[in-house]
């Protein structure tokens, strides 16, 4: 258990489909990540929030979209989703600083149909 | 952009065996990462080395680093079955950017009994 947990674990669902990924963060850090890992393909950067701020979009599609209500939860919020976007998505969260160490949730695996 | 190479892409050692996993970075480190992850899970923290010639143990898995050559390795002596599973490096691409990390593309090891 590391502190970060994803809801829900899997999810498929279709291409016209509006669907939420939740991460809840249990560590008092106040910066939330969200990465995607595809198969044999690095991990991607997607979104940061320092301090509930978005302070990083690394030229994500607009399908997806981000939400940090405070500094315990983050969501993603999914909409007309392409076959390509299957993947695990994953949570992590940190204090700010330089060089401090992200704690990962376990994921979500999202197939899209 | 930073980018991390890992080799090799995969291996599979006899329970037993020493074997090295290499992360060799395209531009100055200014800090690494070693995170496990089991096959469609989250990121374990396994060590962080700061400084050329920083060396870490935990238990059986040891990480140096070598800046000159902005590369690092991490050793497991005598592998067990517990030690299967992605072996990944991340890496702070500048500064200034603190823990936004990047990541190799993961080493997989399998344990043979």
């Amino acid at each position: 258990e590391t502190g970060v947990t994803q809801t829900p674990r899997h999810l498929v669902m279709g291409m016209t489909n509006k669907k939420s990924l939740k991460c809840e963060q249990h560590l008092g850090h106040n910066a939330m990540y969200w990465y995607k890992q595809s198969a044999k393909k690095p991990l991607e950067l997607m979104f940061v929030y320092s301090l509930e701020e978005r302070v990083e979009n690394n030229s994500v599609p607009s399908r997806f979209s981000p939400e940090c209500p405070n500094s315990s939860h983050l969501f993603l919020h999914l909409h007309t989703l392409q076959p390509e976007d299957s993947a695990l998505y994953l949570c992590a969260s940190s204090n700010t600083g330089v060089r401090e160490k992200l704690f990962f949730g376990s994921g979500t695996q999202l197939s899209v149909l | 952009s930073q980018e991390l190479e890992q080799s090799p892409q995969s291996l599979i050692v006899q329970e037993g065996k020493n074997l090295t996993i290499n992360c060799t970075s395209s531009k100055t480190l200014y800090g690494l990462y070693w995170y496990k992850q089991k096959y469609g899970e989250g990121l374990i923290f396994l060590m962080m080395l700061q400084k050329g010639g920083e060396e870490k143990s935990h238990e059986k898995i040891t990480a140096k680093l070598d800046e000159k050559k902005q590369q690092s390795s991490l050793h497991i002596t005598a592998s067990q079955p517990s030690h299967a599973g992605i072996y990944l490096c991340g890496a702070v691409p500048k500064m200034e950017y603190g823990n936004k990390l990047v990541f190799g593309a993961g080493t997989i090891l399998r344990v043979k009994s």
